[in-house]
Formats: structure tokens, C-alpha cells, sequence
């Protein structure tokens, strides 16, 4: 079965400290995967995607096909990264699934 | 205004009642998608459009109808809902789909179904 697995409802952690909000995934074909966020009060938006290696906001997140994850890391985490987190991924076509998401708080 | 756009943002209605929600995007996307979020339930995708044909149903009820008359425009129409139907409904659009299709998501319609 398809499914994103997002282990963590609630992640906090303090100003400055690394962060990674873990995501696993279950697919039997070639993943497409990408992390979503969403801030207070805004929609959500699309953070990043593993296809373009990018580096956005200071987030990473490498796909490793052998543990089947694609966990969302940044070194020195700040007070505006608070936000709701979503790991997701494209099922073929126009299909993607969504993890349950991970609450991260970031204390000053 | 710019970007995807949702009516009404909160929505009551009874058991008994129609009503539709409506969707409309600014981006010049081909793609557009209903998804509902529950409060215990991660996304779950209702319905795709592409270039106003839908592509994807993902066994939604009967009750939930959508329609896509032109590629900016999306509707759910709502009848005889459920209380467990009270959700958070999300509108997105995209250029394509497929590799790599960015979503561009709506600021949603909060349904609360007495």
C-alpha cells in the first residue's frame, strides 16, 4: 500500500538547535516526494522537493530509497520555522499523499 | 486578487441542505484538486481535474459532487452531508501534473455540518 508516515505529531525544540522532522514513506515504484509547510494563518505552500536538491530556508532533505526516508533537517533551527510540516508523495499521475503532518515549535 | 482563491472561507448547513463550494485560480494552471482535512486524518485527496476532465476520484461519497466548467473554475456541490463531513476543504491547483507539479493550495472553506 501507498502510504507517507510522519512518526511524530508534535516536535519541539529550542532556538539555534538542529531540527529533523522525520518522514517515512511506502511506494513500490520510483518516489516523487516533497515537503509542505504551513504557517500560522497562511495556506500551505510547498516547501521543497527531493528532485531538485534544493536548500530552502536552510531545510534539506535527502531521499534515501534504502530506509525509505526523507526526513527534513536544518542545522540551527529559528523562532519563524514554527509551523505545521508535511511530508508527501506523488502516486503516479496526479495523485498525492499526504503524512498526518508534525507540529514544530521552535522556543526562544 | 492573485494566486487560488475559495468561497465561502466558513460554511453551516444542515443535514438536509445543498450548497456548493467554489474555487477559482489566477495561475493559468491546467490541474485543479478538492481535498478534504479532518481534524484526526492527514490530507486525503477528493478529486483531479485536468484540463476540466476529472482524472481522479478517490472513492468520495455520492453526496460530494464535483464540477469543473472551465480550467479556472472548480465547484463542490454539497448535498444530504454527514456530520463527520465537517472538515476543512482545500482547493489547489497546479500547472500539470505529474513529476515534480508544484500545488498552489487555497486558503480553504471550514464546513461544519449540524
Amino acid at each position: 500500500a501507498q502510504r507517507v508516515t510522519q512518526p511524530e505529531k508534535l516536535l519541539s525544540v529550542f532556538k539555534g538547535a538542529p531540527v529533523e522532522l522525520k518522514c517515512n514513506y511506502s511506494y513500490s515504484g520510483s518516489p516523487e516526494l516533497f515537503w509542505y509547510v504551513q504557517y500560522s494563518r497562511q495556506r500551505l505552500q510547498l516547501l521543497l522537493r527531493h528532485i531538485s536538491r534544493e536548500s530552502i530556508k536552510g531545510f534539506t532533505a535527502d531521499l534515501n530509497k534504502g530506509e525509505t526516508s526523507f526526513h527534513l533537517k536544518k542545522p540551527f533551527a529559528q523562532e519563524e520555522d514554527s509551523a505545521m510540516y508535511y511530508c508527501a508523495l506523488l502516486s503516479g499521475g496526479f495523485k498525492t499523499i499526504f503524512g498526518a503532518g508534525t507540529r514544530l515549535f521552535v522556543k526562544a | 486578487e492573485t494566486g487560488v482563491t475559495q468561497t465561502p472561507r466558513h460554511l453551516v448547513m444542515g443535514m438536509t441542505n445543498k450548497k456548493s463550494l467554489k474555487c477559482e485560480q489566477h495561475l493559468g494552471h491546467n490541474a485543479m484538486y478538492w481535498y478534504k482535512q479532518s481534524a484526526k486524518k492527514p490530507l486525503e485527496l477528493m478529486f483531479v481535474y485536468s484540463l476540466e476532465e476529472r482524472v481522479e476520484n478517490n472513492s468520495v461519497p455520492s453526496r460530494f459532487s464535483p464540477e469543473c466548467p472551465n480550467s479556472s473554475h472548480l465547484f463542490l456541490h454539497l448535498h444530504t452531508l454527514q456530520p463527520e463531513d465537517s472538515a476543512l476543504y482545500l482547493c489547489a491547483s497546479s500547472q500539470g501534473g505529474g513529476t515534480q507539479e508544484t500545488q498552489y493550495f487555497g486558503p480553504g472553506t471550514r464546513l461544519l455540518v449540524l
